[in-house]
């Protein structure tokens, strides 16, 4: 079955460390997505990624640093610089048609989520 | 201002009952709407979509208001297993990005 892929699903980091958060894609989808959740709130876009080698900021990209070197990859560093980075991570992904609105499109795809803990 | 609003709840409503939570956007040139549904410790999952004409898929029906820039969601015959948070959802007019609401909270009770 095609899906998305977040690992670890729990993760418990000391201050101080960077962590990388996996997110692996079988759907073919061009792009994909980083959001943060904290308690109570929406989800905030980190970074996104339209294409391989190719990744934008999103509205809280500092202290995050990502890579998409493969289609079906698009990991998430959270660096030291990160000042409160315990929250819950989710992956997403699209199919992405440039200039074009398509009906389906842009309904986002979500991995099952990876919660990281700050000691 | 938040770009997408939403009352947190929760909303707590007996079985059977009918519940509507609505969604204020503030960007008047926003394409794209939709609710997602997130159950506790889980990802988001798309529940509908919704048409400027509005639109109903079973006990659940959708509705634009461009003119106040509100949508909403209407539940109806809940179930004990709609309890869950309800997520606004608001394209913006470039790229494919998404903004989301901060969830309204419903908890249908026995």
């Amino acid at each position: 079955d095609g899906g998305i892929t977040q690992s670890p699903k729990y993760l418990f980091r000391k201050e101080g460390q960077n962590v990388t958060l996996s997110c692996e894609q079988n759907l073919n989808h061009d792009a994909m997505y980083w959001y943060r959740q904290d308690p109570g709130q929406g989800l905030r876009l980190i970074y996104y990624s339209q294409i391989v080698n190719d990744f934008q900021k999103g509205d809280i990209a500092e202290g995050y640093s990502v890579s998409r070197e493969k289609k079906e990859s698009f990991p998430l560093t959270v660096t030291s610089a990160q000042k409160n980075p315990t929250a819950f991570y989710l992956c997403a992904s699209s199919k992405s048609l440039q200039g074009r609105l398509v009906s389906g499109a842009n309904v986002l795809t979500f991995g099952a989520g990876s919660r990281l803990t700050v000691l | 201002r938040k770009e997408v609003e939403q009352d947190p709840g929760p909303f707590n409503v007996p079985e059977g009952a009918t519940v509507a939570f609505n969604c204020t956007y503030s960007n008047s040139a926003s394409q794209s709407f939709f609710w997602y549904r997130q159950d506790c410790r889980k990802e988001p999952k798309l529940l509908m979509s919704v048409y400027s004409s509005g639109n109903e898929d079973g006990r659940f029906t959708a509705q634009l208001n461009r003119a106040s820039q509100y949508i909403s969601l209407l539940i109806r015959d809940s179930k004990l297993s709609d309890s869950a948070t309800y997520l606004c959802v608001v394209r913006k007019n470039a790229g494919n990005m998404l903004t989301f609401g901060g969830g309204t909270r419903l908890m249908v009770k026995p």
